[in-house]
């Protein structure tokens, strides 16, 4: 069974339009943690936030925003105002605390173009 | 602090031959990760090392793919022989987490190298 669901394959929003990539995860475990990473053009993964299983408060940085959801399983990711350099393919990631060695389970990943 | 090193960044082979891609982790991670991600997917998990030994490695094709981390520190991830559908971006990984970590430690984050794109002709 997948773990971590991202419904949406690719998304398109014209600049400074807000966006949101949906992210429903399942575990069975009790302590987990859940990322987002982004992946620009050039191939790298760069981590963008994580989240503990007790930590429900949503989270801003900058145009950035969280929204952590226990009783939906989800982990949404929200960028306001986005800029085309937000244009990149975005990964919801779960790691359980009950897996040896820190294990992450990765999403298909929403590939996100904004158009200038 | 450097980042996770991989190397060659491009590498094309036809299939039946071996190829064979290296990772050095940022210093001091002691855990070291080896994804394969096929165009269109998320990276998918082939072996973790805790520093030199396995962690995992269920999802790792041990017919044809290999790997070791000897002194806990680079890595070397061997494709022998190549087929077409291993065509993909190879990607290494690090993290801090050490088994001896309370539960509490497991929110270290992978931190990514830029990956080999693999093409198998």
């Amino acid at each position: 069974a997948q773990k971590v669901t991202q419904a949406q394959t690719e998304i398109s929003v014209v600049e400074k339009e807000d966006v949101t990539l949906d992210c429903v995860y399942e575990t069975r475990d009790t302590t987990y943690y859940l990322f987002w990473y982004k992946q620009p053009p050039s191939g790298e993964l760069v981590f963008l936030i994580r989240r503990n299983s007790f930590d429900e408060q949503n989270e801003i940085s900058g145009r950035y925003s969280w929204n952590f959801q226990k009783s939906t399983s989800s982990f949404n990711f929200t960028i306001t105002a986005s800029q085309v350099v937000d244009s990149a393919v975005y990964f919801c990631a779960l790691s359980e605390a009950l897996t040896l060695g820190n294990q992450f389970y990765f999403g298909t990943g929403t590939s996100l173009t904004v158009i200038p | 602090e450097a980042g996770v090193a991989q190397s060659p960044r491009y590498k094309i082979i036809e299939k039946r031959q071996s190829v064979a891609f290296w990772c050095n982790p940022i210093s001091g991670h002691a855990t070291l990760y080896w994804y394969q991600q096929i165009l269109g997917q998320g990276p998918k998990l082939l072996i973790q090392f805790q520093n030199n030994g396995v962690v995992d490695d269920s999802q790792l094709p041990k017919d044809r793919f290999s790997a070791e981390r000897l002194k806990g520190v680079d890595s070397t991830l061997k494709i022998q022989p190549a087929k077409l559908e291993d065509s993909a971006v190879y990607l290494c990984a690090s993290s801090l987490i050490s088994v001896a970590d309370s539960p509490s430690s497991y929110n270290s984050p992978l931190h990514f190298g830029n990956g080999t794109r693999l093409t198998v002709t």
